[in-house]
């Protein structure tokens, strides 16, 4: 589990807030990849960066706004959130697109 | 498209019983699968992986899956459960063949609960 650390674990934020979630991986991997993990649902994959370059927005929407400065680090940056975003939001890594994901612990998002 | 069925919600077994875990897979390339297990308030830990080598895969923790193709299964299986087992178990399916973005295609997810 050290291989992929995520920060904050919890975090509670208004409506109105600016708040950004981390996550930064130790593997040297080349692909990083956001995750929504709401209850009663299946994960959904958000954003994919590979080599520093977003290959997938799955129709996330523009609140939710990705940062990959460099492939050792992935930033999601939240704004003007609504009560249905909260969830568990998982960060992962790869070696390349085609390989196996390593998770992190998550973040738990409560917006109220 | 690729999909993944978990044909169990929830399983039950006795500690020192055997476990099995099943899911179905549907996909329109030659498949990597994956078993992910997820314990409460935890991430995603990686149990095993099929890449199209051998088709029966071992795994960490003394898990074991079996690739059919002829049936379309990728079924877990441990031979004597441990309380330590009880998680949320997710059978994965790699989208890289069709879309080639790493996608992973989640199963809804099985509950382990194991009795002592």
């Amino acid at each position: 589990e050290t291989g992929v650390t995520q920060t904050p674990r919890h975090l509670v934020m208004g409506m109105t807030n600016k708040k950004s979630l981390k996550c930064e991986q130790h593997l040297g991997h080349n692909a990083m990849y956001w995750y929504k993990q709401s209850a009663k649902k299946p994960l959904e994959l958000m954003f994919v960066y590979s080599l520093e370059e977003r290959v997938e927005n799955n129709s996330v929407p523009s609140r939710f706004s990705p940062e990959c400065p460099n492939s050792s680090h992935l930033f999601l940056h939240l704004h003007t959130l609504q009560p249905e975003d909260s969830a568990l939001y998982l960060c992962a890594s790869s070696q390349d697109l085609r390989g196996e994901q390593y998770f992190g612990p998550g973040t738990r998002l409560t917006v109220t | 498209a690729q999909s993944v069925t978990q044909l169990d919600s929830h399983v039950s077994v006795s500690e020192g019983t055997p476990v099995l875990l099943r899911c179905n897979y549907s996909s329109s390339y030659s498949p990597s699968l994956f078993w992910y297990v997820q314990h409460p308030n935890k991430g995603l830990q990686l149990l095993l992986k099929y890449t199209s080598a051998a088709t029966l895969v071992k795994g960490i923790n003394g898990f074991e899956a079996e690739f059919k193709k002829s049936e379309t299964s990728f079924h877990l299986t441990k031979p004597s459960a441990h309380m330590s087992d009880a998680a949320e178990y997710f059978c994965v399916v790699s989208d890289y063949g069709s879309s080639n973005t790493g996608k992973l295609i989640f199963g809804q997810g099985t509950t382990l609960q194991v009795k002592p």
